[in-house]
C-alpha cells in the first residue's frame, strides 16, 4: 500500500492564481481531511469528508473548495491564492476501527504564495 | 475557542531525564484523544491513543477526565525522542479532529 499520497510536494503561486492539491489513499478509508500547518498554530482543519459525495467545512474553510467523487481521492482547490494561504498542507485519511478513529497523514505540500 | 491546549511550545530536557508534555482539552462528552508525533523530515504519525492504554516507545498518556487532561510522559528521554508532538481530539458528533498547537521537544545529549 502506498498509504496517503499528495502531489505536488512544493508549489509556488502568484496571488490570484488557482490550483488543485491532490490527495489519494489506497486503504479504502471513508474519512479524509485536509489541514494546514502554520508555525505557532498547529494543524487546523480546512475541510473533511466522511465518504464519497459528502464533504463539510472545518475550522478554516474560506478560500478553499473540496470534492469527493471517489473513496480514494480528495482534492483541495485554491480558487484565488492569497499570501495568507502560504502554508504546509496535509491530507489525512482515517478508518474507524472498533468505533475509534486514527489518522494516516500524507507527506505534505509546501505552498508559497507570492 | 481552542479545543485542545498544549501550553508549551518548546520543551528541552536532558537525555535520561523524565519528560512530560501537557495537553488539556475542552469537551464535555466522551473524548477520543491521541498523541501524534512528527520527526524531522517525516510525516505525522500516530504515537498513541487513549483507548489503547498502551506504551509506545516508552511513552504513556493517561486520560484524566476530571482535569480534562491527556499528558504524555516518558520516564527517561532519549535523543531520538526529539520531535514535534501534537495532542488531538476527535469529536464524534461533529466528525472533526482538533489538534493542539504542538510542543517541540528537544532532548539534549
Amino acid at each position: 500500500n502506498a498509504g496517503v499520497t499528495q502531489t505536488p510536494k512544493f508549489q509556488v503561486l502568484k496571488t490570484g492564481q488557482s490550483m488543485t492539491l491532490q490527495c489519494a489513499q489506497d486503504m479504502n478509508h471513508e474519512y479524509m481531511s485536509w489541514y494546514r500547518q502554520d508555525p505557532g498554530m498547529g494543524l487546523r482543519l480546512i475541510h473533511y469528508s466522511v465518504g464519497a459525495g459528502i464533504t463539510d467545512q472545518g475550522e478554516v474553510p474560506n478560500g478553499y473548495n473540496v470534492s469527493r467523487s471517489t473513496t480514494e481521492d480528495f482534492p483541495l482547490r485554491l480558487l484565488s491564492a492569497a499570501p495568507s494561504q502560504t502554508s504546509v498542507y496535509f491530507c489525512a485519511s482515517s478508518p474507524e476501527r472498533g468505533g475509534y478513529h486514527e489518522q494516516y497523514f500524507g507527506p505534505g505540500t509546501r505552498l508559497t504564495v507570492t | 475557542a481552542q479545543r485542545v491546549t498544549q501550553p508549551e511550545k518548546l520543551l528541552s530536557v536532558f537525555k535520561g531525564a523524565p519528560v512530560e508534555l501537557k495537553c488539556n482539552y475542552s469537551y464535555s462528552g466522551s473524548p477520543e484523544l491521541f498523541w501524534y508525533v512528527q520527526y524531522s523530515r517525516q510525516r505525522l504519525q500516530l504515537l498513541l491513543r487513549h483507548i489503547s492504554r498502551e506504551s509506545i516507545k516508552g511513552f504513556t498518556a493517561d486520560l484524566n477526565k476530571g482535569e480534562t487532561s491527556f499528558h504524555l510522559k516518558k520516564p527517561f528521554a532519549q535523543e531520538e525522542d526529539s520531535a514535534m508532538y501534537y495532542c488531538a481530539l476527535f469529536i464524534r458528533t461533529g466528525n472533526q479532529f482538533y489538534f493542539g498547537t504542538g510542543t517541540s521537544l528537544t532532548v539534549i545529549p
